[in-house]
């Protein structure tokens, strides 16, 4: 099977602006989460979908957002993006309700200048 | 809520040598997951191995073992015979055992290094 896919890969955008990050993953594996990483904080998690709804979030503001489609694919937006937001963003699925382990995507290195 | 602790930022080895790496966490749950993971120069996070709580056998992943103390809320990683590809930041991360919303608890990492 393929592995979770992210894209891009690489970002860069200036305060301000918004961003998309896209997620696809794993064939049949219907829960997507993602995670912020930066050398301060470490690993956070941002939320969890599950069958197109949101199922647990993390404390992060409310620029913070996401979804997913019927093909469990998902997106993940950041409005109005600050310095701080500089992060890998990674993606991780699993298979559903009673599986537990996540696979992780290669992550979208995000830049804001 | 749920903590996890890596208390070695960096541990440097030589190649075929045997290492551990430790983690602490700390939980009122007593159903659960751990897993070590680890993250190469590349940023790709990769599952390394995977323990549940209310199995008392430590669970094995050809020259990866843990060593799952529960009482103790401790959960080492050893890997055996070390290679120059285990070069790589390790996370420690728990799992509430949920059949609804799961989320990942890391620690902040233990960066190692395999020298040849």
């Amino acid at each position: 099977k393929a592995g979770v896919t992210q894209t891009p890969r690489y970002l860069i955008k200036t305060r301000g602006q918004q961003v998309t990050l896209s997620c696809s993953p794993i064939s049949g594996h219907r829960s997507v989460s993602w995670y912020q990483q930066t050398p301060g904080q470490g690993l956070q998690f941002l939320f969890e979908y599950f069958s197109e709804t949101q199922r647990n979030k993390g404390n992060f503001p409310g620029r913070f957002s996401g979804r997913q489609f019927s093909n469990s694919r998902s997106e993940m937006n950041v409005s109005t993006l600050e310095l701080g937001d500089s992060a890998l963003y990674l993606c991780a699925s699993r298979g559903g309700q009673g599986t537990d382990t996540q696979y992780f995507g290669p992550g979208t290195r995000l830049t804001v200048l | 809520a749920q903590t996890v602790t890596q208390s070695q930022p960096e541990m440097s080895v030589q190649e075929a040598e045997t290492v551990t790496l430790s983690c602490t966490y700390d939980t009122s749950e007593n159903n659960y997951y751990l897993f070590w993971y680890k993250q190469p120069p590349s940023r790709q996070m990769i599952l390394v191995i995977r323990q549940e709580a209310y199995k008392q056998q430590n669970a094995t992943e050809n020259r990866f073992s843990v060593n799952f103390q529960k009482a103790a809320k401790s959960f080492s990683l050893k890997i055996s015979d070390s290679q120059l590809g285990d070069t790589a930041m390790y996370f420690c991360a728990f799992m509430k055992q949920n059949q609804g919303a799961q989320k990942l608890v890391f620690g902040q990492g233990t960066r190692l290094t395999i020298n040849p």
